[in-house]
């Protein structure tokens, strides 16, 4: 089992529709959580720290469950632009993270 | 503000050669890391430093190493490439135990025929 996954998707969202990516991870150690958006063939980019509150940036909205060990990414509206590959990662301790497969979007006109 | 620069952007390699990737950052981030992504998985770990002088290795360190005698540079030496080795590669860097994730370069490509 791997220590972090995604469905990998594909999903096909029209525009202004709301989307949700579920993360689970494996080791309950784990510290930090966050989100990257990775545009093709592109280094990825921090999207969200995903805190134990829940936080929101916009349309972007992150949670996280401790007890059942997965984290989540909704977004709203969404935009043509927001078509990528969302990477859950997860910091294992403070030398280490683990990425997630990635789960690939695509918001159609 | 460069953030990470990584070099060479492309490279073509020969089974059997080495070569060296540079990576550097001038953020005086103490955490680096090497990383590789294979096409339609994620990043795995290859190396990562959390300081001048202190290395050790992630999930696939095999075939690779690394050394940081400087706070800025963290080069990445593949000793004797392979065709699997064929990848690209990323270089990360953030402040040690940061929750503000990392700043990524824009990766080398490398292929080794």
């Amino acid at each position: 089992r791997k220590e972090v996954e995604q469905d990998p998707g594909p999903f096909n969202v029209p525009e202004g529709a709301t989307v949700a990516f579920n993360c689970t991870y494996s080791n309950s150690a784990s510290q930090s959580f966050f989100w990257y958006r990775q545009d093709c063939r592109k280094e990825p980019k921090l999207l969200m720290s995903v805190y134990s509150s829940g936080n929101e940036d916009g349309r972007f909205t992150a949670q996280l469950n401790r007890a059942s060990q997965y984290i989540s990414l909704l977004i709203r509206d969404s935009k043509l632009s927001d078509s990528a590959t969302y990477l859950c990662v997860v910091n294992t301790n403070a030398g280490k993270s683990t990425f997630g497969d990635g789960t690939t979007l695509t918001v159609k006109p | 503000n460069a953030g990470v620069t990584q070099t060479p952007k492309f490279q073509v390699l020969k089974t059997g050669q080495s070569m060296t990737l540079q990576c550097a950052q001038d953020m005086n981030h103490e955490y680096m890391s090497w990383y590789r992504q294979d096409p339609g998985m994620g990043l795995r770990l290859i190396h990562y430093s959390v300081g001048a002088g202190i290395t050790d290795q992630g999930e696939v360190p095999n075939g690779y190493n690394v050394s940081r005698s400087t706070t800025e540079d963290f080069p990445l030496r593949l000793l004797s490439a392979a065709p699997s080795q064929t990848s690209v590669y990323f270089c990360a860097s953030s402040y040690y135990g940061s929750r503000d994730g990392y700043t990524f370069g824009s990766g080398t490509r490398l292929t080794v025929v």
